[in-house]
């Protein structure tokens, strides 16, 4: 597609239950990053992927938190026994060169999933 | 966390008028750049700036980077009521690190018509 698209964009769900939040890169990007945003805060860096390949994955907050490539492009971000405090929109973004180092790495981004743990 | 500083962190301003936002980080980089959020969406690429330029312009943005002091600053000319938005500054970390740009908290731009 054209776009990076997310799904679901809001997900609502009861504390202790499992989620599963889908990114559709655009089609040939190498680099494949998930963030979590906070309400009025930046984003923050959960975990990056070149091809399938996770290569980073410092930012996951916990061991609950657990994201897969398997075939180098759609990926999933899977949060286990989910907790009032994973509410925050996750975002998925890709771009055509691997990292942000080489070169300048522009991110293209999805419009996001929208978590709310009650 | 987070590597940068926006400020301020809300600036409200007229139709027509010149909006400055400023970011600050701690770690020296490769390239800086600045993103656009409108609210509920994701966020758009505006502009990058590399670590050897001093300033930048694109259409009615105007960015500055001073590496000495770790600092750089948007200007947006001639706002327009379009221009309401969240802006993040984001940098990558030279020498390594997380593989992922590091964002500041942003600030939130309100154009008044």
């Amino acid at each position: 597609g054209a776009g990076v698209s997310q799904s679901p964009r809001y997900k609502v769900a009861k504390r202790g239950q499992d989620v599963a939040l889908r990114c559709d890169p655009i089609s040939g990007h190498v680099s494949l990053f998930w963030y979590q945003q906070a309400l009025g805060q930046g984003p923050e860096f959960l975990t990056y992927f070149q091809n399938e390949a996770q290569l980073d994955k410092s930012g996951l907050p916990s061991d609950r938190f657990f994201a897969e490539r398997p075939e180098g492009s759609v990926s999933t971000l899977k949060i286990q026994r989910t907790q009032q405090e994973d509410s925050a929109v996750y975002l998925c973004a890709s771009s055509y060169l691997p990292g942000v180092i080489s070169g300048a790495n522009v991110l293209t981004f999805g419009a996001g999933s929208r978590l709310t743990v009650l | 966390s987070q590597q940068g500083e926006e400020d301020p962190q809300a600036l409200s301003i007229q139709e027509g008028e010149n909006a400055t936002m400023n970011c600050s980080y701690k770690t020296s980089i490769n390239n800086l750049q600045w993103y656009r959020q409108n609210s509920g969406r994701g966020l758009v690429h505006l502009i990058l700036i590399r670590s050897n330029e001093r300033e930048k312009h694109s259409g009615r943005l105007r960015v500055t980077l001073d590496t000495s002091k770790k600092s750089s600053s948007l200007l947006i000319t001639a706002s327009r009521a379009a221009d309401t938005a969240s802006y993040f500054c984001a940098t990558d970390a030279l020498g390594g690190g997380a593989d992922g740009l590091t964002f500041g908290k942003g600030t939130h731009l309100i154009i008044q018509p």
